[in-house]
């Protein structure tokens, strides 16, 4: 069965950078865009970012971009999501999701995320 | 971008029907049949409930349909039933390759 794990997160001071992972399994991962969608404690969800099956496109939300940069290795069934100049308003769980056949900006299959806190 | 607009809560008893409200703007909601629902449990991941406005995924009961109608779409669960309690969000497509969700909605079953 699809299995999605997010691993990466912790707490991290303001200004600094993380790398979160996504571990795919259970589907040919290289034929399926991947979103990140993040839920900061007690919140709500905020789509965060998207990649194409190839790589070869990639969009962001307007309060990541330029800070965060999405990326996969289809060799190793791996979603990335590199987060540089972190802010305290980025503190969330951080979900990664397989696009639906409907469409890429629908989420289909999603993993229980990852934590990432921001403070000093 | 401003989230979409959902109540916080709503409510019903077993056997009853909920509609749950999500409002929008021409950029979003009213500019394109590309709405979903997600249903998301205490501690769980959201799922899928619906797409393209009213299009139920595989599994999902009949019992959830949806709706729109100008800048506001709906989801209605009928005949409510203990496990449909939990959260709710709407999405849209946003145009510009961006997608943006409501601030949800906890539905309890009295």
């Amino acid at each position: 069965q699809v299995q999605l794990v997010e691993s990466g997160g912790g707490v991290v001071q303001p200004g600094r950078s993380l790398r979160l992972s996504c571990a795919a399994s259970g589907f040919t991962f290289s034929n399926y865009g991947m979103n990140w969608v993040r839920q900061a404690p007690g919140k709500g969800l905020e789509w965060v970012a998207v990649i194409w099956s190839d790589g070869g496109n990639k969009y962001y939300a307007d309060s990541v971009k330029g800070r965060f940069t999405v990326s996969r290795d289809n060799s190793k069934n791996t979603l990335y999501l590199q987060m540089d100049s972190l802010r305290a308003e980025d503190t969330a769980v951080y979900h990664c999701a397989t696009r639906h056949s409907g469409g890429w900006f629908y989420f289909d299959y999603w993993g229980l995320g990852t934590l990432v806190t921001v403070s000093s | 971008q401003s989230a979409l607009t959902q109540p916080p809560s709503a409510s019903g008893s077993p056997g009853q029907s909920v509609t749950i409200s999500c409002t929008g703007t021409s950029s979003d909601v009213g500019g394109y049949n590309y709405v979903s629902w997600y249903q998301q449990h205490p501690g769980k991941a959201p799922k899928l409930m619906i797409y393209d406005v009213t299009k139920r995924p595989s599994g999902v009961p009949d019992r959830f349909s949806g709706s729109k109608s100008g800048n506001t779409a709906s989801l209605t669960v009928s005949g409510l039933q203990a496990e449909d309690e939990a959260d709710y969000y709407c999405s849209s497509y946003a145009g510009g390759n961006t997608i943006i969700f409501g601030g949800g909605t906890k539905l309890s079953v009295l």
